[in-house]
């Protein structure tokens, strides 16, 4: 079963809130990352967790902050987010065995800051 | 100078023709190639992986990968307007997390 949850579907925030993205995976995988993705544009990686660890942080201004509470769950806590942070946010998770990793995209967030 | 390119099209197939994606590769070092289907407005969905030279076949795709002119490519066979989508290429070293995606290529499929 080659499904990544994510919640909530939209999203529309102030930029004084405060919220959460969720992401969860049931495959066992032990990598998993967040991608923002603006239109006609490609996903852009923001972090990678592997085996619980943040491995990789693409220089994300700390507005953004990501958690890794289990190898299944990843969080994106966001605050104080400018209008120019509204964009699709992905979640994935890839295996990290074999040859390649291949990276399985949940159905992303849509945020949207006012 | 981009790593991963792709013709950003939009390139219009009739149905029923072959559709022909292509994108080349900049870092001699990478080993592990990919073909992602988005539909507009969803999620990228992995369609293809490919990791040696030659063609790997899946129902009416069919990938190729040819590493000395670093190149690989996305045949669709039979296109259906179901196949419309942005087809995005990526690419990684071997055992490295990161992607680098292409821009992506946008395919039309005309009844």
């Amino acid at each position: 079963d080659t499904e990544v949850t994510q919640t909530p579907k939209h999203l529309v925030m102030g930029m004084t809130n405060k919220k959460s993205l969720k992401c969860e995976q049931h495959m066992g995988h032990r990598a998993m990352y967040w991608y923002k993705q603006k239109a006609k544009k490609p996903p852009e990686l923001m972090f990678v967790y592997s085996y619980e660890k943040l491995s990789i942080n693409e220089s994300v201004p700390s507005r953004f902050s990501p958690e890794c509470p289990n190898s299944s769950l990843l969080n994106l806590h966001l605050h104080a987010l400018q209008p120019e942070d509204s964009a699709l946010y992905l979640c994935a998770s890839s295996s990290q065995e074999g040859k390649g990793y291949e990276q399985f995209f949940g159905p992303g967030t849509r945020l949207t800051v006012l | 100078q981009k790593e991963v390119e792709q013709n950003s099209g939009p390139l219009s197939v009739p149905e029923g023709a072959i559709a022909s994606l292509n994108c080349t590769y900049s870092d001699r070092g990478s080993q592990s190639f990919f073909w992602y289907r988005q539909y507009s407005g969803k999620s990228p969905e992995l369609i293809m992986s490919i990791y040696s030279n030659g063609d790997k076949e899946d129902g009416r795709f069919t990938a190729q990968l040819n590493k000395a002119s670093q190149y690989v490519s996305l045949l669709i066979r039979d296109s259906q307007p179901s196949d419309s989508a942005t087809y995005l290429c990526a690419v990684s070293l071997i055992g490295n997390e990161k992607l680098t995606f292409g821009t992506g290529t946008r395919l039309t499929i005309i009844p």
